[in-house]
């Protein structure tokens, strides 16, 4: 099993640039969410998919920001134009929605640098 | 969900038991706790979840108190490796989604 799979590992990019993110989670698993994690908020979820329809995306900050699954094994969150506060790392997870209680597995991340 | 407190920091030597602390006294009868870890440039990494009873797998053990108001997780024999932030939430099962973190307890194992 390979886990979740997050590239890059690392993006650095100039503010007003766009920047997309990519996920692949376990395969099986029907359930996808992205979170942000920085050091003020901690981590906050932005985005949850089911069954690659995109259930809940009240965390998503603002209009800059899109995510979006167009089969059961690729998610992009995309962040169009970037903002320094935008800098954080940002991570999948994977679980079995099928499942009740499935717990969620989480990729390693990608540090997001805007300057 | 309901809120979890946890000490903000904990120390333990190599070798021994780390016992980490978690209250949630506003926990639903049909809400589980959950434990993660989050190694350092890591994701946070799953350990073990309970809803009434104790729980062990090959990571930890999860002891839930009677009234459900708090719960502690054990790591029997930490380790260097075992150096983490550990966070405790509780999550409702009706939807699959929304785990909170909090800051949860960084815990560093000392040799």
């Amino acid at each position: 099993d390979a886990g979740v799979i997050q590239s890059p590992r690392h993006e650095v990019t100039e503010m007003g640039q766009e920047v997309t993110l990519r996920c692949k989670p376990i395969s099986g698993h029907n359930s996808l969410f992205w979170y942000r994690q920085t050091m003020m908020r901690g981590l906050e979820l932005l985005i949850y998919f089911n069954n690659n329809v995109p259930i809940d995306d009240s965390g998503m900050p603002e209009d800059r920001f899109s995510a979006k699954m167009p089969n059961a094994s690729f998610s992009t969150l995309k962040i169009q134009p970037s903002e320094p506060r935008d800098s954080a790392v940002y991570f999948c997870a994977s679980s079995l929605g099928s499942v009740r209680n499935s717990p969620l597995h989480f990729g390693n991340g990608t540090r997001l640098t805007v300057t | 969900d309901a809120k979890t407190t946890q000490p903000t920091s904990m120390d333990c030597a190599e070798g021994r038991a780390a016992n980490l602390p978690c209250n949630h006294s506003t926990i639903s009868g049909n809400e589980y706790v959950y434990w993660y870890r989050q190694i350092h440039s890591q994701g946070p990494q799953y350990i073990i979840h309970g809803l009434k009873n104790n729980e062990t797998n090959e990571m930890a053990s999860l002891i839930i108190t009677e009234d459900r108001k708090s719960s502690t997780l054990i790591l029997p024999h930490a380790t260097l490796r075992d150096t983490a932030v550990y966070y405790c939430i509780v999550r409702t099962p009706t939807g699959n989604y929304k785990l909170t973190f909090g800051k949860g307890t960084l815990l560093t194992v000392n040799p």
